[in-house]
């Protein structure tokens, strides 16, 4: 079974950019089987799928939020990482990082998620 | 983008009824079609995926099943650690996108 862990500022101020890092164990991110993520829910909202990026580097975006975001890979440090730019109230929420994991689950389908972190921004 | 309709957005019952949660995809997705349960202060967990099959783990009073282009959840025998919102989210194409979620309250 995965673990994942989210680390970063809770706390952001408008028109910067938010970063985050999920930590991932039980597993290699370099494992050919997986894909990695971040699920965004706003208090008191639903879910939005934000991107996803596969064992090789290659990431999807959602559309909605292609213009402002990046996810990458740390190999060396088994984690990988959200950054959004140019944040505003609106990206307040709950950031979650997720993975299919092993199950031979279709890429969207996410089985482990981390604990997830608030993120607010406001100054 | 695809678009999850949910319904209802909430949902009052008692311990050992049954319940269902619809959704309803803009266009046909197949069978690419999960389920999440969220319980508050919680990361939500996947219940059922690829429509009906579902989750290891999770109690057999769970179900999915596809009526049509309507996606059910059934929750059947009704327990009070049910109480949760539960998502409905498709994995056809990216952008993958959940529904609005429904509540589930134990009367």
């Amino acid at each position: 079974q995965l673990h994942l862990q989210e680390s970063g500022p809770g706390l952001v101020k408008p028109s910067e950019t938010l970063s985050l890092t999920c930590s991932v164990s039980g597993g290699s991110i370099r494992n050919t089987e997986y894909y990695w993520g971040w699920v965004r829910q706003p208090p008191g909202k639903g879910l939005e799928w934000i991107g996803s990026i596969s064992y090789s580097g290659d990431p999807d975006y959602n559309p909605s939020l292609q213009t402002r975001v990046s996810i990458s890979l740390d190999t060396s440090a088994n984690q990988f990482s959200l950054k959004l730019d140019s944040v505003t109230a609106a990206d307040t929420a709950v950031y979650y990082c997720v993975t299919p994991g092993p199950g031979g689950y279709d890429i969207g389908t996410f089985d482990d998620w981390g604990q997830g972190v608030l993120v607010t921004v406001s100054s | 983008d695809i678009q999850m309709t949910q319904s209802p957005s909430s949902l009052s019952a008692s311990v050992g009824d049954s319940v269902t949660i619809t959704c309803r995809a803009s266009q046909s997705i197949s069978l690419y079609l999960n389920w999440y349960q969220q319980k508050p202060g919680q990361a939500p967990k996947l219940l059922v995926y690829s429509a009906s099959t579902l989750q290891s783990g999770v109690p057999s009073r769970f179900s999915g099943s596809r009526s049509g282009t309507d996606f059910i959840l059934t929750i059947n025998n009704l327990q009070p650690e049910d109480s949760a919102t539960y998502y409905c989210q498709h994995t056809y194409r990216a952008p993958w996108t959940f529904g609005l979620g429904t509540k589930v309250e134990i009367k």
